[in-house]
């Protein structure tokens, strides 16, 4: 497809159980981002890859989360150990270019909800 | 740290009526704003934006000034269509130039619901 996929749609997790959310980019953009998105709540920012390099993962609000882009394409979020508080719509977006235009392509999200 | 700040909503409107979602922001510097929108079933998608005060932003009757004396970029139609119904997000970038990648802070969002 021409935008940005994610997939699950939907995950239900057990508290302390491990998931994973895949983000499938625009081709050939170079920038992608990950974001938290709480109920009633805007997208707070996470981690920011420039193709394979993590270069901010100052978002992750503790290590039990980890990202990577290891061919500077697909990326992948992993949550360890979930608790209830992970439970939010996590959004994947990407950008054709280095330097800040503002305008990010975001996916529909992972909607994660944790028992 | 940087901040944006949207009004409460949900917003509720008759067709062709006037909107107004007003947004502020606190940021060092000189950040650009921008507003994305979310359909229902959609991803967020970028509205408009502008980089520098006194910019005006516009696309498909939308439009917002960006005001730096009053740290604001209110967004405004003046006829609003059933098909405007959505989520709306006011927010900030850092305008660093070419050091800023484009790590965006949002506000809480505002739903808009149009009536016919």
């Amino acid at each position: 497809g021409a935008g940005v996929s994610q997939s699950p749609r939907y995950k239900v997790a057990k508290r302390g159980q491990d998931v994973a959310l895949r983000c499938d980019p625009i081709s050939g953009h170079v920038s992608l981002f990950w974001y938290q998105q709480a109920l009633g709540q805007g997208p707070e920012f996470l981690t920011y890859f420039q193709n394979e390099a993590q270069l901010d993962k100052s978002g992750l609000p503790s290590d039990r989360f980890f990202a990577e882009r290891p061919e500077g394409s697909v990326s992948t979020l992993k949550i360890q150990r979930t608790q209830q508080e992970d439970s939010a719509v996590y959004l994947c977006a990407s950008s054709p270019a280095r330097v800040d235009t503002g305008e990010l392509f975001f996916g529909e999200g992972s909607r994660l909800t944790v028992l | 740290g940087d901040s944006v700040t949207q009004m409460e909503g949900p917003v509720t409107l008759s067709e062709e009526a006037f909107l107004t979602i007003n947004c502020t922001y606190t940021a060092t510097g000189y950040p650009s704003l921008f507003w994305y929108v979310q359909y229902p079933g959609e991803g967020l998608q970028l509205l408009l934006k502008a980089t520098k005060a006194d910019d005006k932003g516009s696309n498909k009757g939308f439009e917002a000034t960006y005001r730096k004396e009053t740290t604001s970029f209110h967004l405004e139609k003046g006829s609003v269509q059933v098909s405007d119904s959505a989520v709306y997000f006011c927010a900030l970038s850092p305008n660093a130039g070419g050091t800023s990648y484009g790590k965006l802070t949002f506000g809480q969002g505002t739903i808009l619901t149009v009536h016919p």
